[in-house]
């Protein structure tokens, strides 16, 4: 069955670093999302992506965010400047097409903020 | 705008027993509505959907749920629970603008032997 992979699956950082998480949905996929997870609570969304650029945003995903889809296989998330806060699971979701199709997750990449 | 409410942090039940995880919903006009599981140190894996038809919906592992338009339910169920059922679970609407799923805060569900 298609995944969508995600990498890393834990990266531990310091408080003003870069970091780049990395996704690759499933390959005929169009539709293309971050979502972060705190901790085991609720799971809120970052960021939808279609055809090349960003559908919505939530309030989370402000300045210090970006996504890029480089090659038309990876879909990354860039954290520009990393806060205390940012520690949380960020999953990567990827549909095929708009309406009742069923988002599908990745395994989830474990950020850690020191 | 759409939305799910989960009322409970934790449902405990006994294997062998029914589970019941609540959910109800809040939109304007038709809901698309899913349940997802998280097990521990997992993502998230997709249980089953409601679009349109019968109100009773089956998925994955044995779980159904029950699409209750007056109510605005849509509750999680499974005849018989067993330990390896216990996880997190999450309800979700899929929001008509955007396609983007809205989840509940997750109910953890621990079924004991």
């Amino acid at each position: 069955e298609p995944e969508v992979t995600q990498t890393p699956s834990h990266q531990v950082t310091q408080m003003g670093q870069e970091v780049i998480l990395r996704c690759v949905p499933i390959s005929n996929h169009l539709y293309f999302y971050w979502y972060r997870q705190i901790l085991g609570q609720k799971v809120e969304f970052l960021v939808s992506f279609y055809n090349n650029e960003i559908s919505e945003k939530s309030e989370i995903f402000d300045d210090q965010f970006s996504v890029e889809r480089p090659d038309g296989s990876n879909f990354t998330l860039k954290i520009r400047s990393t806060k205390l806060e940012d520690s949380a699971m960020y999953f990567c979701a990827s549909h095929l097409g708009s309406g009742a199709n069923v988002l599908t997750f990745g395994a989830g990449s474990r950020l850690t903020v020191l | 705008a759409q939305s799910v409410a989960q009322p409970e942090d934790q449902v405990n039940v006994a294997e062998g027993n029914p589970l019941t995880v609540k959910c109800t919903y809040s939109v304007s006009g038709n809901p698309y509505l899913f349940w997802y599981v998280q097990y521990p140190n997992r993502g998230l894996q997709f249980l089953l959907k409601y679009i349109t038809g019968d109100n009773l919906v089956k998925g994955s592992y044995g779980f159904e749920a029950e699409f209750n338009k007056s109510q605005t339910s849509f509750h999680l169920k499974k005849p018989s629970a067993l330990v390896s059922d216990s996880a997190l679970y999450f309800c979700a609407v899929r929001d008509y603008n955007t396609d983007k799923l809205i989840f509940g805060t997750g109910t953890r569900l621990q079924v004991f032997p």
